[in-house]
């Protein structure tokens, strides 16, 4: 089992439409959550991140993650042409510098 | 925001050749830098952490002999791939941390370099 899930997609939805990513973990030494946004042949760039449960807002996206079920979500408003790429979610446990990737959902929003 | 570079972004070369890739924290000084490997449609996989002025910590299952790392100041870190075979052809990212931080969100990526052996 891997350690953290992340659908890869592809995802398309309408411009305007309501996005919704998740992940699934298994290790709940996590304390770490991130979402990253990587455009094709980019490097990633970090979105949001959040330390331990709870939700976090920035703009038009929102970040929620859910300690007890293990699951983390990024939502993003009002979904763009611009948005699509693909979006990692990552995460960090204690005591160490280790990142751990899902696979990316690879997102289309058609215009 | 900090910006990472790296340096080529894609290069070509024949089986059997080394390649070097070079990783530059331009604004900031980061004592912590870190060499990913992504496969098409694939998550990063950490490769090695290399720290300034000390030997790179490798992910099990890199050969450490192929992949040199060198992390000679505080601002550059380098991957030379030695031996290329065409089953290294992957696209390699690096990211940074910025010195006296504890959370690693606070790394910063670079643009990636492709690598196609022939």
């Amino acid at each position: 089992q891997k350690e953290v899930e992340q659908d890869p997609g592809p995802l398309s939805v309408p411009e305007g439409a309501i996005v919704s990513l998740n992940c699934t973990y298994s290790n709940s030494a996590f304390q770490y959550f991130m979402w990253y946004r990587q455009y094709s042949r980019k490097g990633p760039e970090l979105l949001m991140y959040t330390y331990s449960s709870g939700n976090k807002e920035d703009g038009r996206f929102t970040a929620q993650v859910d300690k007890s079920s293990k699951y983390i979500s990024l939502f993003i408003r009002d979904s763009q042409p611009s948005d699509s790429a693909t979006y990692l979610c990552a995460m960090i446990g204690t005591g160490g510098f280790k990142t751990i990737f899902g696979a990316g959902t690879r997102l289309f929003v058609k215009a | 925001g900090a910006v990472v570079s790296q340096h080529p972004s894609w290069v070509i070369c024949k089986s059997g050749t080394s390649v070097k890739i070079e990783c530059r924290s331009l604004d900031f000084q980061a004592t912590t830098m870190f060499w990913y490997r992504q496969f098409p449609k694939q998550s990063l996989m950490l490769m090695a952490t290399s720290n300034e002025g000390s030997k790179a910590t490798y992910e099990q299952g890199v050969e450490k002999d192929k992949f040199l790392i060198n992390h000679a100041s505080l601002t550059l870190s380098t991957l030379t791939v030695t031996s290329a075979h065409p089953e290294d052809s992957s696209f390699y990212i690096c990211s940074a941390a910025p010195p006296h931080t504890s959370d690693q969100e606070t790394q910063y990526f670079g643009p990636g370099t492709r690598l196609l052996v022939l």
